[in-house]
């Protein structure tokens, strides 16, 4: 079956320590996004590929980084320099960038605790 | 600059009552609009979208929204709620280059 799969579900880390979020997509799509969700605020954008090799800073990229070596992996890793990353964390996938009737399809999520 | 808002921040209804949730977007130019459902600690899933055409557009499990164009809405609507479709839900408009915009998402709880 196609999807978007998310690793692990729940992650637990202690204050200062880098994390790394997995997610893999076996849709054959061009671009991929992470979002990070909050409650009430619903989702905003961290960072998105386009293509492999080439990634843009969303509205929250500030101490997150990511890495699109292979067109179906995008992890996102959560650097000590985020200040409060405990969050709900959602990888997405769309087949084409830059085509508004794409549409965008969602892994699992992996809730990202920091303790 | 492109928006969406979503005015109810919680709805509950009964069971086999109608729902509809509303959905207001911002965006200069053609809007492609989308519904999606979270159940909790879930991703979301696509229930309906609309590109062109028919202005009601149907969806999964039951729904359906109205796009109109006068009022800048697309909003969400089904006849008979049932209890499993207490959830959150997020409106979103696609825009022509590199983001999709949501809304702040409704929270609906299904009394029985």
């Amino acid at each position: 079956d196609g999807g978007i799969t998310q690793s692990p579900k729940y992650l637990f880390r202690k204050e200062g320590q880098n994390v790394t979020l997995s997610c893999e997509q076996n849709l054959n799509h061009d671009a991929m996004y992470w979002y990070r969700q909050d409650p009430g605020q619903g989702l905003r954008l961290i960072y998105y590929s386009q293509i492999v090799n080439d990634f843009q800073k969303g509205d929250i990229a500030e101490g997150y980084s990511v890495s699109r070596e292979k067109k179906e992996s995008f992890p996102l890793t959560v650097t000590s320099a985020q200040k409060n990353p405990t969050a709900f964390y959602l990888c997405a996938s769309r087949r084409r960038q830059g085509v508004g009737t794409d549409t965008q399809y969602f892994g699992p999520g992996t809730r990202l605790t920091v303790l | 600059a492109q928006s969406v808002t979503q005015p109810d921040i919680h709805i509950t209804v009964s069971e086999g009552a109608s729902l509809e949730l509303r959905c207001n977007y911002s965006y200069g130019a053609t809007p492609y609009l989308f519904w999606y459902v979270q159940s909790p600690g879930q991703g979301l899933q696509l229930l309906l979208k609309y590109f062109s055409g028919d202005t009601l557009v149907q969806g999964i499990k039951g729904f359906e929204a109205e796009f109109k164009r006068s009022q800048s809405s697309f909003n969400l609507r089904k006849p008979s709620v049932h209890w499993s479709d207490a959830a959150e839900y997020f409106c979103a408009v696609g825009a022509s280059g590199n983001q999709f915009y949501f809304g702040t998402g409704t929270s609906l709880t299904v009394i029985p």
